[in-house]
């Protein structure tokens, strides 16, 4: 299986406040999981990224969770501001230049004041 | 870090005509780029693998014969939309690996196509 299940869909957090978001995949090859943010009319742009050796990784207000027995990785977003407002999407790949990047169905995030 | 540029930005153009799109590593060869496709408010679709110099493999449900993809060279895919009609319009993205020490992959910053 390749899927990549996030959670929520939307999510509405006040300034300041920390935004979480989910993530579960199933196939146990995947070893690299990255985090994007995209802005309406943008590519997406990588956030920040794990790899199955640590359980979590922090860079700036961004810092993912791993687990990897229970097959999940989330995303917190600490001290939340209004310039945070885009869509979120995990995804997960195997190794190799040639693997494609399966992703999450994404997460809309507003900020509000 | 890793830059893919895309070319055009923002493209108009008539049903019937065809449309290139240009994906270009800036600072690293890339044997694989990647093709998506975005609808609004919804998950990059994946169309297509790119491989340079050979063919490109398609996903399930993507038409080969109206999508083409040419990946003559490690710094250059392009993605040709043929034909276009109005159910063609959408958002394009680009993508590649970098294989360097991050290994992360690097987006372009979309088409929006528009078939009028």
């Amino acid at each position: 299986q390749q899927q990549v299940k996030q959670s929520p869909q939307s999510l509405i957090v006040q300034k300041g406040g920390i935004s979480i978001i989910n993530c579960a995949y199933e196939n146990t090859a995947f070893d690299y999981f990255p985090w994007y943010q995209q802005f309406p009319g943008k590519g997406p742009a990588l956030l920040i990224a794990i790899r199955p050796d640590v359980s979590e990784k922090k860079e700036g207000r961004f810092t993912i969770s791993f687990n990897k027995s229970a097959k999940q990785f989330s995303l917190h977003i600490m001290d939340s501001q209004p310039g945070d407002s885009a869509t979120y999407f995990c995804a997960a790949s195997r190794a190799g230049t040639a693997s494609k990047l399966t992703f999450g169905t994404g997460t809309r995030l507003q900020v509000t004041l | 870090g890793a830059v893919v540029s895309q070319h055009p930005s923002r493209v108009i153009c008539k049903s019937g005509t065809s449309v290139k799109i240009e994906c270009r590593s800036l600072d690293f060869q890339a044997t694989t780029m990647f093709w998506y496709r975005q609808f609004p408010k919804q998950s990059l679709m994946l169309m297509a693998t790119s491989n340079e110099g050979s063919k490109a493999t398609y996903e399930q449900g993507v038409e080969k014969d109206k999508f083409l993809i040419n990946h003559a060279s490690l710094t250059l895919s392009t993605l040709t939309v043929t034909s276009a009609h109005p159910e063609d319009s959408s958002f394009y993205i680009c993508s590649a690996r970098d294989a360097g020490p991050g290994g992360g992959y690097t987006f372009g910053s979309g088409t929006r196509l528009t078939v009028v």
